[in-house]
Formats: C-alpha cells, structure tokens, sequence
C-alpha cells in the first residue's frame, strides 16, 4: 500500500484479556518500529526490527508485551493479560534501512482497556 | 541519555500571526533533529528535518535550523493559517547508529480566523 497501514483502529478488552495488533509496513521498508502514545504525551519507542530480526526490544514496558515479524514484512504487537495502564495509542512506523531516514507513521490503533 | 524538551501548550494564535515553537534537546552522540505533525485523528507526518549542525529544515513555510551551541532545534513559521492547527513533536535519532526516536510531549496549535 501507499502509506502504514494499521488495524485495527480501534479496540477495546476487558482487563486480562489478550489483544493482537497488526501493522502493514511501506512495501520495500527494511525497518519497523512500534510506539506506545499516551494521552498528552509523545510517542514512546518499544521495539525495532530490521527485517525478520528482532533488533531492539529494550521499551517494552514488561513480559507481557511480545512483538513479531516472521517474515520481515507485517508485525504483530501482542500484549498479554492487558492492564489499564495498557490504554494508549500504538503507533507503528517504517523505514528505509538507516535511522536518519524519517519514519513513516500509520495512524495508530486506540487500545482501551476497561 | 536522550531526550527532547518542547515549550508546553497549547498555544492559540490568529491567523497570519507569528509561529515559534521551541524545542532544546539532550543526546549522548551527533542526533538528526526532527519536526512531525500530527492533524486531529491522524497519524503523524514528517514536517521537517535537519541531519547536521546549521542545516535548515523547511517544508510548508514551516523552518527550524539546528543550533548544537544552544542544542535547539526551534519551529518557525511567518504567516500561519487555520490549517496548521494541530500538535507539533519535535524528535531526535542518534545518527547512523541510533534505532529509535525520542519525542517531545508536543504542542497544541489552534489557529483561530
């Protein structure tokens, strides 16, 4: 597709439940990254990948986050036993191989947690 | 470490008023500097950005110039107009070997005609 593509836009869980979020990277872009967007607040990075290989995970807020992207192309953000502080905005960028090249965002999906 | 400190919104203007938003940062290495925006329930766009010190980053009629002796890396628009209106993130990345952006808080521009 053109842009990042994110989904879903919205999802809402009862405490303790799992939830999945996928992200649709820029077709050709090596590197992905996810962020965690609290109301108010800036986009906080929690893991990168550079390809298929997990690179970088050292945001992710605890054991009950897990990321993967089997193939190098779509990742999955999954987090376990969600927790109210779990609400924000997940946002998913890509990029070229390289950091000084900007990332390009999707539009996030709003996780709440109820 | 590092980290980005934007001016605290939100800021409301006239139209064709005067933009500065002020954005100081801290980096352990030489950071590329970056301006993203981001329009009510939107993901966020680049802006601008600015690789080395000096350098100037302009798009939409939006500038900033990276100053390392002051660590600044200030958004400055001449003219704005109700479009605008949106939250601005100022953002780092170390270069060639960082892997990560470091986000401001961001701030809330209305502009009103």
């Amino acid at each position: 597709g053109a842009g990042v593509s994110q989904s879903p836009r919205y999802k809402v869980a009862k405490r303790g439940q799992d939830v999945a979020l996928r992200c649709d990277p820029i077709s050709g872009h090596v590197s992905l990254f996810w962020y965690q967007q609290a109301l108010g607040q800036g986009p906080e990075f929690l893991t990168y990948f550079q390809n298929e290989a997990q690179l970088d995970k050292s945001g992710l807020p605890s054991d009950r986050f897990f990321a993967e992207r089997p193939e190098g192309s779509v990742s999955t953000l999954k987090i376990q036993r969600t927790q109210q502080e779990d609400s924000a905005v997940y946002l998913c960028a890509s990029s070229f191989a390289g950091t000084v090249k900007p990332q390009h965002f999707g539009d996030g999906t709003r996780l709440s947690i109820l | 470490g590092n980290s980005v400190t934007q001016m605290e919104g939100p800021v409301t203007l006239s139209e064709e008023a005067f933009l500065t938003i002020n954005c100081t940062y801290t980096a352990t290495g030489y950071p590329s500097l970056f301006w993203y925006v981001q329009y009510p329930g939107e993901g966020l766009q680049l802006l601008l950005k600015a690789t080395k010190a000096d350098d100037k980053g302009s798009n939409k009629g939006f500038e900033a110039t990276y100053r390392k002796e002051t660590t600044s890396f200030h958004l400055e628009k001449g003219s704005v107009q109700v479009s605008d209106s949106a939250v601005y993130f100022c953002a780092l990345s170390e270069g060639d070997t960082g892997n990560q952006f470091y986000f401001g808080t961001g701030t809330s521009l209305t502009v009103i005609p």
